[in-house]
């Protein structure tokens, strides 16, 4: 099946600085990539999501001036988290749609970010 | 996109068949029934989607009901490495996924 890759797999970072993620569709190209973020013990929750060559679209209550996305080619999105905070400490996960899939084509998902902010 | 309830737990024993269950009673005629698996720590695994029809491939069966107001994913022979948390979701192409709480599965040796 389709692969999808995310770097770095684990960051730790100190309060207030940012952190990028890249997500890349490494076999097929995605117009459409989605980020999601998932606290221990929880489900997913969906971010936001990215469109290649627009802006993209978020979530309620999710802060895009927080969470910077771009989307500037077919095979890579990157969520950076700007000034994180402890808060900001999760498992960042992003998933993509092959471009040339129908409509019920399956979203391949990402080995995820462990992100921790001291 | 339809809501969908899950059990929050489930065991079975190795071997044995696992029958995990979905309720999307809600759901529209032109939504797919998808089945993820989260395993600790790693980021989610297509098992298999359908429309209306049963469908199988080398991972499992999905079993719909006729008035698709339910499902069951079956893992025939279950093994340690399919204990993980797995989550139903229906869909319409809108391509947003809505992932509920799902069902944790253990698989007992």
């Amino acid at each position: 099946g389709a692969v999808v890759s995310q770097h770095p797999s684990r960051v730790i970072c100190k309060s207030g600085t940012s952190v990028k993620i890249e997500c890349r569709s490494l076999d097929f190209q995605a117009t459409t990539m989605f980020w999601y973020r998932q606290f221990p013990k929880k489900s997913l929750m969906l971010m936001a999501t990215s469109n290649e060559g627009s802006k993209a679209t978020y979530e309620q209550g999710v802060e895009k001036d927080k969470f910077l996305i771009n989307h500037a080619s077919l095979t890579l999105s990157t969520l950076t988290v700007t000034s994180a905070h402890p808060e900001d400490s999760s498992f960042y996960i992003c998933s993509a749609r092959d471009l040339h899939g129908g409509p019920q084509e399956t979203q391949y998902f990402g080995p995820g970010t462990r992100l921790l902010v001291l | 996109d339809a809501k969908t309830t899950q059990p929050p737990s489930m065991d079975c024993a190795e071997g044995r068949a696992a029958n995990l269950p979905c309720n999307h009673s809600t759901i529209s005629g032109n939504e797919y029934v998808y089945w993820y698996r989260q395993i600790h720590s790693q980021g989610p695994q297509y098992i298999i989607h359908g429309l209306k029809n049963n469908e199988t491939n080398e991972m499992a069966s999905l079993i719909i009901t006729e008035d698709r107001k339910s499902s069951t994913l079956i893992l025939p022979h279950a093994t340690l490495r399919d204990t993980a948390v797995y989550y139903c979701i229906a869909n319409s192409g809108t391509y947003k996924y809505i992932f509920g709480t799902g069902t944790r599965l253990k698989v007992l040796a």
